[in-house]
């Protein structure tokens, strides 16, 4: 069973810091790995999303990695903002007939003014 | 049109109520999920939709039936909910294919209280 792990569960930055947002998981067979950003009482909203072929994928001052080998992806976001504040899940989508979408327990992002 | 759109936003109900939920989407995606959040935790899968037929219900209770009348809706119908089942209600789509490397996208969710 796909496990996806998400450290740290919480970080507060000032800002204009750069920062890296971790996810491990433990069954490398995947077919993407999709970042989502959450702001309280909402929706989910995909940041980025890499194909188990690729590396990583950019996105303005986002930044996604993936190595599957070893079962882990980083989100680096550049010269963060107070706007960036909110929770960022992991998704791993695996398993028969690729409708499991595993997620991990998120990191909830504080980027201090 | 690349939004899942989902009504009503908030909804409050009674545990004798009978009450829907709607999600609807143009993208073209043959595939439709219904998630559960509650509060600091990740969503739970609850059904999956492929090519309108129900392909997956992740053992949810009874009161909660899916519905998928066509490609671009999906509904939810609840009915003789308990306090326990207030949450996020999220809808998302996908396309299908073995193996597929699409995304998802997700709605913005209908957040419900039962009392």
């Amino acid at each position: 069973k796909q496990e996806v792990t998400q450290i740290p569960a919480a970080l507060s930055v000032p800002e204009g810091e750069n920062l890296v947002l971790n996810c491990s998981f433990t069954d490398s067979a995947i077919y993407n790995l999709q970042w989502f950003r959450q702001d309280p009482g909402k929706g989910l909203t995909s940041l980025l999303l890499i194909q188990s072929s690729q590396r990583e994928q950019t996105s303005g001052r986002l930044n996604a990695s993936l190595d599957k080998s070893s079962g882990r992806s980083t989100l680096y976001i550049a010269a963060s903002q107070p706007g960036d504040s909110a929770t960022y899940l992991c998704a791993v989508r695996s398993g028969a007939g690729s409708y499991q979408l595993t997620f991990g327990k998120g990191t909830k992002l504080s980027v201090i003014p | 049109d690349t939004e899942v759109t989902q009504t009503p936003k908030h909804l409050v109900m009674g545990m004798t109520n009978k009450k829907s939920l709607k999600c609807e989407q143009h993208m073209g995606h043959r595939a439709m999920y219904w998630y559960k959040q509650k509060a600091k935790k990740p969503p739970e899968l609850m059904f999956v939709y492929s090519y309108e037929k129900l392909s997956i219900n992740e053992s949810v209770p009874s009161r909660f039936s899916p519905e998928c009348p066509n490609s671009s809706l999906l509904n939810l119908h609840l009915h003789a909910l308990q306090p326990e089942d207030s949450a996020l209600y999220l809808c998302a789509s996908s396309h299908v294919g073995q193996g597929s490397s699409y995304g998802y996208t997700f709605g913005s969710g209908t957040r419900l209280t039962v009392v």
